[in-house]
């Protein structure tokens, strides 16, 4: 099975800072990852997939990159809207979620 | 406009049984692998099965394997898990998330949940 490892699990941040969350494969996925948000209460919803593919009405704010074992999702100016918890996923074999990264207020 | 809808859950005893269903809309189902996905109280999201959009191809996670059944009706745009012999570990919200047209993939849509709660 492949595990996914997201850093750091917390990350504390003000309205208008650059702000980058790590993801690293157990073993090689390619490009086959995705990263969502997701809000309390609320279904994860889709961001970045096949690693920097920015899905369909997501602010362009939001940028991935990566590939083999190790990925970043990066916002490029935090927004109140973005405060929520991140996950990042690979499909390359079956699929494995990370940890998830809460992003709070600092 | 895509919609998925979960359905089937609710409190079950430890080994109980339960059938979660999903009805989807807005697109051709039977092209479309599908998934469910769940998220224990407070913790990250695990995926737990998929189901090619033929039925034909079934898959599962380690830990759910030989007590979880997916399952989809084409004609009638449902997804289904049967979930058999619960423990306290199968507690959370079950999501029905729509993948894509092959195999293992990222989930573009998906349903608002259905909480299974293992008690006794």
């Amino acid at each position: 099975d492949i595990q996914m490892t997201q850093s750091p699990s917390t990350l504390s941040a003000s309205v208008g800072d650059r702000v980058t969350i790590t993801c690293r494969a157990s073993q090689s996925i390619s490009s086959w990852l995705a990263w969502y948000q997701q809000k309390p209460g609320k279904a994860p919803k889709l961001l970045i997939y096949k690693a920097s593919s920015l899905e369909s009405g997501v602010p362009s704010r939001f940028s991935g990159s990566g590939s083999g074992t190790e990925f970043t999702l990066t916002i490029s100016s935090l927004q109140p809207d973005d405060f929520a918890t991140y996950y990042c996923q690979q499909y390359n074999s079956d699929s494995s979620f990370g940890g998830g990264t809460k992003v709070e207020i600092k | 406009e895509v919609q998925v809808v979960e359905s089937g859950g609710g409190l079950v005893q430890p080994g109980g049984s339960l059938r979660l269903s999903c009805a989807v809309s807005g697109f051709t189902f039977s092209r479309y692998w599908m998934h469910w996905v769940r998220q224990a109280p407070g913790k990250g999201l695990m995926w737990v099965s998929r189901i090619s959009g033929d039925g034909a191809g079934t898959y599962y996670a380690d830990s759910v394997k030989g007590r979880f059944t997916i399952s989809r009706d084409n004609a009638k745009n449902t997804l289904d898990l049967q979930i058999n012999s619960l423990r306290a570990e199968d507690m959370a919200v079950y999501y029905c998330a729509r993948g894509t047209i092959t195999g293992a993939s990222f989930f573009d849509f998906w349903g608002q949940g259905t909480l299974v709660t293992v008690s006794s």
